[in-house]
């Protein structure tokens, strides 16, 4: 049973597109995120919600929104999708404190 | 400057090798010192956790944390093809956010 699951896993769209992406844990914890991998590998926070709170939001434009209907799901609309949006992103969720976090497997966005 | 440098390699080694990964951090807050290993097309998973300064070992990896120095290490010993993956430190201080490091791609040719 999967702990973290987001999908789609692949999305190709043309560019000025809207879509989501979905984000579910079954773990109990009580935070969640959006992180985005560029091709270079470094992980950028996005978002954060705490029990269904946004509680980080870096510098993103705001095509970008994120919704947490409960706490265990957080998604994620892109709207007007641009090329410098093709990335992979990854949704993780972690309990309040000093331990880690468990992250999707990521979704592979293409934007052409 | 940021506030966790890590070499983002490649590192390439032969398998059996001794396999050392490295990150530096400038912030002395940082307590909670981590590791994760992210293979091709998929997510982080967590490799070791370590609070405060000293070693961790589990099984063939070790950590290493020197907060006088701040400096943080993974060893692999006895590497296999199989670890071959991009490895990312990462840490948190009081305020539990998770700053993460560059991430190193290791490569263990056979």
């Amino acid at each position: 049973d999967t702990a973290v699951s987001q999908t789609p896993k692949y999305l190709v769209t043309q560019m000025g597109n809207d879509k989501s992406i979905k984000c579910e844990q079954n773990l109990g914890h009580d935070t969640m995120y959006w992180y985005k991998q560029d091709s270079k590998k470094f992980l950028k926070i996005m978002f954060s919600y705490n029990n269904k709170e946004l509680i980080i939001n870096e510098t993103v434009p705001n095509r970008f929104s994120p919704k947490s209907p409960d706490k265990a799901h957080l998604n994620l609309h892109i709207n007007s999708l641009e090329l410098g949006d093709s990335a992979v992103y990854f949704c993780a969720s972690s309990q309040t404190g000093p331990g880690g976090y468990t992250f999707g497997s990521g979704t592979r966005l293409t934007v052409v | 400057q940021k506030e966790v440098e890590q070499d983002p390699g490649p590192l390439s080694v032969p398998e059996g090798a001794i396999v050392s990964l490295n990150c530096t951090y400038s912030n002395s807050a940082f307590q909670y010192f981590m590791w994760y290993r992210q293979y091709s097309r998929k997510g982080p998973e967590l490799l070791m956790y370590t609070y405060s300064s000293g070693n961790k070992e589990d099984g063939r990896f070790t950590a290493q944390v020197d907060k006088s120095s701040k400096y943080i290490s993974l060893f692999i010993r006895d590497s296999q093809p199989s670890d071959s993956a991009t490895y990312l430190c990462a840490m948190k201080g009081s305020n539990y956010q998770l700053i993460w490091g560059a991430g190193t791609k290791l490569i263990i040719k056979p």
